[in-house]
């Protein structure tokens, strides 16, 4: 069966200070990937997503990145953090098909930035 | 893009108690999802139903694709059943989702 790994569970930054968020699927191959954020409240933000290794596209202009060097990997980065950095990340994969994805979830990273 | 709205914001239960929650779509999608956000923030697929009725145990679900809106329905509510539902939208064929701002259900017991 198909997990899903995301690492740290909660992380304590300075500002200024750089960041990677990694996560790895297993049980799949060529899954879609996305990296999405919820700020305090609720709404779930997506920041990037993946179709393959080196494929990235942004939704949202800002001071984070993200990279897919293999297969399974997601990875978010940001060279200098902010304070509006600070929220709830969630990586995430689904099976590419016709529109009938199933999304499932990592357990998040709660980022903080200080 | 496409607008996800669900209805209500905040809805408190006692425990037994039924209730329908509520997610309308500004334009036709191809993927339909429901999510539960537990207190600790995991969040649990619960339905993938572009269209028609499902049922799992106490939930169940349906939507009205042509008329853009889909309902969540939890019977007999357990405390257990407390957290965020939130409804998720795909708009493209490849699986890009939209989600709504979700409901924040608390069953006292």
């Amino acid at each position: 069966s198909q997990t899903i790994h995301q690492w740290p569970a909660t992380l304590v930054q300075p500002v200024g200070s750089p960041l990677s968020l990694e996560c790895t699927v297993e049980g799949t191959s060529n899954p879609n990937l996305y990296w999405y954020r919820q700020a305090a409240g609720r709404g779930l933000q997506l920041l990037f997503y993946s179709v393959g290794i080196g494929q990235i596209s942004s939704e949202v202009p800002q001071n984070l990145s993200a990279s897919r060097p293999q297969d399974r990997q997601f990875i978010l980065s940001s060279k200098k953090l902010l304070l509006s950095d600070s929220g709830f990340y969630l990586c995430a994969w689904s099976i590419p098909g016709q529109g009938n994805e199933k999304l499932f979830f990592g357990s998040g990273t709660q980022l903080s930035v200080l | 893009g496409i607008q996800v709205e669900q209805s209500p914001p905040d809805l408190i239960l006692q425990e037994g108690a039924n209730s329908t929650l509520r997610c309308n779509f500004s334009d036709s999608v191809n993927n339909l999802q429901w999510f539960h956000q537990n207190p600790w923030g995991q969040l649990i697929n619960l339905f993938y139903i572009p269209s028609g009725t499902k049922q799992n145990g106490r939930l169940s679900a349906t939507t009205v694709a042509t008329e853009r809106y889909s309902l969540l329905y939890i019977s007999s509510s357990q405390t257990t059943d407390s957290g965020v539902y939130f409804c998720a939208v795909g708009e493209d064929s490849w699986g890009k989702f939209q989600f709504g701002a979700g409901t924040q259900v608390v069953v006292t017991p």
